[in-house]
């Protein structure tokens, strides 16, 4: 069973446009938190939600965690080619449970 | 050492043979972990453990599967009598304690193709 449901499942865009991936869940988790994996390379920790309503920015990157805190997003704002890759989502309670993943594209 | 070391990098082998995958987690994480990654999909648990006991194998898909860690230090992933379906990144992680919010850091993975 499929805790957290990702979508949409691929996306791709244009250099310079905005992208949103979404990640619900059907339990309530401790925190939830995004990792982008690129080919051929293990998951990368971007960041970590734990408060419900919290928003979180990384430079281009913006984080929302929902008020019920079974819901997030990721908002790339001026997506560049870097950008690609395997965004996944996962919940925390003592281990770590992923959804399957978006996987971004972006064009140059 | 600075981060998670997986090896080998990529195995082939034979259906009906035995594998030993290896992680070497960052000194001082506690917590260790296995997920299984198939082309394209997200990563699916296997096993977690909190120094060398294992307080959550669930995740293991058969008795074909095994999985020990000596101390807080390395852990071997054994598959025995391995069959195609169990063609996948393997992929080893660790965290300072259990539940940690300070995330998982993971290896490279080890990429087993059974034929």
């Amino acid at each position: 069973t499929q805790l957290l449901e990702q979508s949409p499942q691929f996306l791709s865009i244009q250099e310079g446009e905005n992208l949103t991936v979404y990640c619900n869940s059907s339990s309530v988790f401790s925190s939830l938190q995004w990792y982008r994996q690129e080919p051929g390379e293990g998951p990368v920790l971007l960041v970590t939600v734990v408060t419900g309503g919290e928003v979180k920015k990384l430079k281009r990157l913006t984080f929302q965690f929902g008020d019920a805190r079974k819901d997030s997003s990721l908002h790339i704002t001026a997506a560049q080619p870097g950008d690609t890759g395997l965004y996944l989502c996962a919940g925390l309670d003592y281990k770590l449970s992923f959804g399957a993943g978006t996987t971004v594209t972006v064009r140059a | 050492g600075a981060g998670v070391s997986q090896s080998p990098s990529n195995k082939v082998t034979e259906k009906g043979k035995d594998v030993e995958l290896r992680c070497d987690p960052i000194s001082g994480h506690t917590a260790l972990y296995w997920y299984r990654q198939r082309l394209g999909q997200g990563l699916e648990f296997l096993i977690y453990f909190q120094g060398n006991s294992a307080p959550d194998k669930s995740g293991l898909p058969s008795d074909r599967f095994s999985a020990e860690r000596t101390g807080e230090s390395v852990s071997t992933l054994t598959i025995q009598r391995t069959q195609q379906e169990d063609s996948a990144v393997y992929l080893c992680a660790s965290s300072l304690y259990g539940g940690s919010d300070y995330g998982y850091t993971f290896g490279s993975g080890t990429r087993l193709t059974v034929v």
